[in-house]
Order: structure tokens, then sequence, then C-alpha cells
């Protein structure tokens, strides 16, 4: 597709358990992105990446969270021993390269911890 | 810290009329982008207009336009002759050259366009 892909649209967890939501960006672009947008909020950010090299992570709430992109392209981002705070939509994000005017995001997918 | 503020949570408008979204930012670092998203209720980020710290002239996009006022540190939108797709969240963004890559989000305004 043209587009960010981002899957599992929704994704229901129970608290404790472990969830991987998985990032296609658009081919070709080497900044790729991980915000998390609570309910009613902004989006914020969590992690960026430049190929395969994880830049910034200063946005990682906690140590459950661990993101990677090991070939440069698809992306992970995993959630360990889920928290009903964890609840939100993640989404992701590519652009072309570093200082690109635009970002391209993905529709998302919504995380609920029950 | 950079911070964005946008101070409407909700806004109506009538279709065909225009509409000013405000958003005011908040750095100290002297080369910074400001950008405009919009998402619908489906979930994605749609980008509209981009304004650098530098740029001389307000951006425009069709009927998209940013007021640029550097000294104020605003940034607000402006959408013309409103329609009803228009109806959605509306987030302003700044990224900090010097500083990474990544988007800082305002809270969003949800603006609804009246038939």
């Amino acid at each position: 597709g043209a587009g960010v892909s981002q899957s599992p649209r929704y994704k229901v967890a129970k608290r404790g358990q472990d969830v991987a939501l998985r990032c296609d960006p658009i081919s070709g672009h080497v900044s790729l992105f991980w915000y998390q947008q609570a309910l009613g909020q902004g989006p914020e950010f969590l992690t960026y990446f430049q190929n395969e090299a994880q830049l910034d992570k200063s946005g990682l709430p906690s140590d459950r969270f661990f993101a990677e992109r090991p070939e440069g392209s698809v992306s992970t981002l995993k959630i360990q021993r889920t928290q009903q705070e964890d609840s939100a939509v993640y989404l992701c994000a590519s652009s072309l390269s570093r200082g690109t005017t635009e970002a391209f995001f993905g529709q998302g997918t919504r995380l609920t911890v029950v | 810290a950079q911070k964005i503020t946008q101070t409407q949570p909700g806004m109506f408008v009538q279709e065909k009329e225009a509409v000013t979204l405000d958003c005011t930012y908040d750095t100290s670092d002297p080369s910074y982008g400001l950008f405009w998203y919009k998402q619908p209720s489906s979930g994605e980020m749609i980008f509209l207009i981009y304004q650098g710290s530098y740029d001389q002239q307000n951006a425009t996009e069709g009927r998209y336009s940013l007021n640029f006022q550097k000294a104020r540190k605003s940034a607000n939108l402006v959408i013309s002759a409103s329609q009803l797709g228009d109806s959605a969240m509306y987030f302003c963004a700044m990224r900090i050259n010097n500083a990474g890559n990544m988007l800082t989000f305002g809270g969003g305004t949800r603006l609804m366009v009246k038939p």
C-alpha cells in the first residue's frame, strides 16, 4: 500500500499480558516514529528510528515498553505486562528523511487493557 | 522544554464560513517548524500545512492558511469556506530542528461544521 500501515487496528489485552504492535512505514522512508495518544489528548512522542538505529527513546514511559526496527523497515512496539494506564491509541509515523517537513501517520492501534 | 497550547477545546462554524483555530507555542530555540494536522474519526493524522520559523511569508495550502506571528509565538490555522468534511480534531505541533525529529503536539481543537 501507499501509506503507513499499522496492525492490529484494535487490541484488547488483559492486565499483565504482553502485546506487540506492528508498523509498516512507507517504502523508502528512513525515519520512523511512535506516538501514544490518550483519549481526548494530543499524541505524545515515544521513540524515533533512523533506519534501524533507535536514536531517541526518551518518551518511552517505562522499561516495559520496547521498540525495534531490525532491518530498517517494519517496526514493532512491544509492551510487557500491560497495565490499564497503557490504554491508548498508538500511532506510527514515517518520513522520507531527517528534517523532511512532512511525517505520514498510520491509522493507529487502539489498545484497551482490561 | 517546548510546549504547544490550543485553548479552544471545541469550535462550531457554519458551512462556507471561515474559521480560525488558535495555537500558541513556547520555545527558546530559534530554529523550529510548526505543523497542523487533521484527525478525523477514523484516527489517522492528516498533514495540512507547515511553517518554518525563518519563513518570511505565511504558509498557504488550498483552503488552509497559517497566520504566523513570531513575536507573539502564535501559529493560528485559518480554514476558508468550511465544508462538512472539515469536521474533525485539529492538532498544532512543533518540531525543534536541532533537537531530534519528533513532534510536540497541542491538546487539539474539535471543529464541528454546521450545515
